[in-house]
């Protein structure tokens, strides 16, 4: 069965400092998507990236970057140099290709507060 | 071009009630998803629907809710005698129709419905 684990319920961590959050999945299916979204104070939820399980390089944008490594099923988040804006809580989500549904799978979520 | 929109964004009703969530796609989207997300937790996937089809309907509770994406208007996600634990944020998302792969699903705002 799918599976998305994100262990770190809260973090706070003060203005310029890096932070990653961790995502662990759990998949039967070789074909899945990888996601993440933002979700700011204002609640609205916020599409970030989308990965897919062949492509395992890491990606960067701007100060996001993403590590996928599918020998250890996880997906991390490194949001580096912190700002205020990004507190939020962030989600990690799952969906898998033979579902036919494109249903995601989201974890329980973390929330980030970056302290000025 | 406009986003998912969602109304209403807050809607409060008493138990017994009905209560009526709106979701109208991006343009040139036919998918829509509904997902439910409780207090303090991720978002949990109730239907998937197409113009006049649901797909997927594997995480809608089996009694008082429905959902249905006619062909013009807004997608409706219908509740029939609200009781309290039906409070939670309700999201819409909509994607484009598939190519092939997994299409990113990009979320309205969301409906905080709160019973009372």
């Amino acid at each position: 069965a799918q599976k998305v684990t994100q262990a770190q319920t809260e973090i706070s961590v003060v203005e310029k400092e890096d932070v990653t959050l961790d995502c662990v999945y759990e998949t039967r299916d070789t074909t899945y998507y990888l996601f993440w979204y933002k979700q700011p104070p204002s609640g609205e939820l916020v599409f970030l990236i989308r990965r897919n399980s062949f492509d395992e390089q890491n990606e960067i944008s701007g100060r996001y970057s993403w590590n996928f490594q599918k020998s250890t099923s996880s997906f991390n988040f490194t949001i580096t140099a912190s700002q205020v804006v990004d507190s939020a809580v962030y989600f990690c989500a799952l969906s898998e290709s033979g579902t036919g549904a494109n249903n995601l799978f989201f974890g329980t979520g973390t929330r980030l507060t970056v302290i000025p | 071009n406009a986003g998912v929109m969602q109304n209403p964004r807050h809607l409060v009703r008493r138990r017994g009630q009905e209560a009526r969530l709106r979701c109208s796609p991006m343009k040139g989207h036919s998918h829509v998803y509904w997902y439910r997300q409780l207090p303090e937790e991720g978002l949990k996937f109730m239907v998937y629907l197409q113009k006049e089809n649901i797909i997927d309907e594997s995480g809608m509770p089996k009694e008082r809710f429905s959902a249905e994406f006619p062909k013009e208007g807004p997608s409706i996600l219908r509740i029939q005698q609200v009781v309290r634990g039906d409070s939670a944020a309700y999201f819409c998302a909509s994607s484009p129709p598939r190519q092939g792969g997994l299409e990113t699903q990009y979320f309205g705002p969301g409906t905080r419905l709160l019973v009372l």
